[in-house]
């Protein structure tokens, strides 16, 4: 089955780490994106990337980095930098930059203690 | 303000009631979104809209692009239908991969 797999589902970690958010896609999508939800709010977009060693600062990067170094992977790292890591973090792809329709991964809680 | 409002923001109704859910947005748009995630967090496109209507199974979508207004009906609701519903939009002049979410709907189908 295709699809989108965020690794993993719950994480916790402490203030002052750094941690690495997994996302892997098997649809042969271009483009990639990683979002933050917070109660309350709609989502932000943190990064995207429109093909393989390119990516592009979404609404809200600081704090946090990527690398697209291969196709089917786009990892997260939420750095000590981040001011309120605590978030459930999203990752989707889409056929390409141009396509609106966005496929999601099942998101990753992160509580940082 | 919000350039996505939604309404209501919550929402509980009775197994088999039709369901309205309202999207109203402030910039001019290519394209509005309405995505349905369920309580475990998934998120799963339902509709991509830039003008009328479209309808899939219970669900049905609208756009008025004069209006500036979308709405997401579920007809015959059911228990399964619970869950958070999402509207997004491309604005005209938003760079590429960025869509702008309302914060949405959670909608609860009691039996």
């Amino acid at each position: 089955d295709g699809g989108i797999t965020q690794s993993p589902k719950y994480l916790f970690r402490k203030e002052g780490q750094n941690v690495t958010l997994s996302c892997e896609q098997n649809l042969n999508h271009d483009a990639m994106y990683w979002y933050r939800q917070d109660p309350g709010q709609g989502l932000r977009l943190i990064y995207y990337s429109q093909i393989v060693n390119d990516f592009q600062k979404g609404d809200i990067a600081e704090g946090y980095s990527v690398s697209r170094e291969k196709k089917e992977s786009f990892p997260l790292t939420v750095t000590s930098a981040q001011k309120n890591p605590t978030a459930f973090y999203l990752c989707a792809s889409s056929i390409d930059i141009h396509v609106d329709t966005q496929y999601f991964g099942p998101g990753t809680r992160l509580t940082v203690l | 303000k919000n350039e996505v409002e939604q309404s209501p923001q919550n929402l509980t109704a009775q197994e088999g009631e039709f369901i309205t859910i309202n999207c109203s947005y402030s910039v001019g748009i290519s394209a509005l979104h309405w995505l349905q995630q369920h309580p475990g967090g998934g998120i799963v496109s339902l509709f991509m809209l830039s003008s009328g209507k479209k309808k899939h199974g219970r669900l049905i979508a609208t756009i008025n692009i004069q209006e500036k207004h979308s709405s997401l009906h579920i007809t015959a609701s059911h228990p399964r239908d619970s869950a958070v519903y999402i509207c997004a939009v491309r604005s005209l002049g938003g760079s590429q991969g960025n869509l702008i979410f309302g914060k949405g709907t959670k909608l609860s189908v009691k039996p």
